[in-house]
């Protein structure tokens, strides 16, 4: 496809278990960003790749936050023993060299329930 | 730190009727700025970016300016219909890769 994709789309998880969500992003794109975005506000940044390397981290709220990008094409974003204050929609996006002004083309999302 | 904020909050107006968004930021120094679409359920469309060095872009029926020196941009909605009914998000880039953003504006086009 064209576009970014992720899956799954919905997500409910019990307090405790582990989940692990997928971006494909869009060919030939060098950047990718998640981003987490709670009921009624904006999203917030997480991390950051350009290609396999993870340049930024410092939006993962704790230690039980993981992405990777191992070969700089498809990422997943791992979150171990789910909280309730985890659950939010968990976006993704793509986009030419990050530096400079390049816009960012976001996925449909995941929406991740912890019960 | 930068932050941004969208006023209003929320804005319910009659089909037909021109409208505008508000989006302010506390820092000047930005790459640029986007604004967003995002309907239930659904992810973000890119409506409109200008570049730092821009005043303003359009598309359509809709006209984004920037004055960076204010920190403010609006979005401009000529002729408002049904289907643009949808929350309204900016996004301004200051840094090489991260967009800060604001909280929305929730939009109802009344028919």
């Amino acid at each position: 496809g064209a576009g970014v994709s992720q899956s799954p789309r919905y997500k409910v998880a019990k307090r405790g278990q582990d989940v692990a969500l997928r971006c494909d992003p869009i060919s030939g794109h060098v950047s990718l960003f998640w981003y987490q975005q709670a009921l009624g506000q904006g999203p917030e940044f997480l991390t950051y790749f350009q290609n396999e390397a993870q340049l930024d981290k410092s939006g993962l709220p704790s230690d039980r936050f993981f992405a990777e990008r191992p070969e700089g094409s498809v990422s997943t974003l791992k979150i171990q023993r789910t909280q309730q204050e985890d659950s939010a929609v968990y976006l993704c996006a793509s986009s030419l060299p990050g530096q400079g002004a390049y816009e960012q083309y976001f996925g449909p999302g995941t929406r991740l329930t912890v019960t | 730190k930068q932050e941004v904020t969208q006023i209003p909050a929320a804005l319910s107006v009659p089909e037909g009727e021109n409208l505008v968004l508000n989006c302010s930021f506390t820092d000047s120094a930005i790459y640029n700025l986007q604004w967003f679409r995002q309907d239930p359920g659904k992810g973000l469309t890119s409506l409109l970016l200008i570049q730092s060095s821009q005043r303003e872009q359009t598309s359509g029926r809709l006209n984004a300016s920037l004055d960076k020196s204010s920190g403010r941009s609006t979005l401009y909605i000529a002729a408002s219909q049904p289907g643009d009914s949808a929350t309204y998000l900016c996004a301004v880039r200051d840094s090489n890769y991260q967009l800060i953003w604001g909280a929305g504006t929730k939009l109802i086009i009344k028919p």
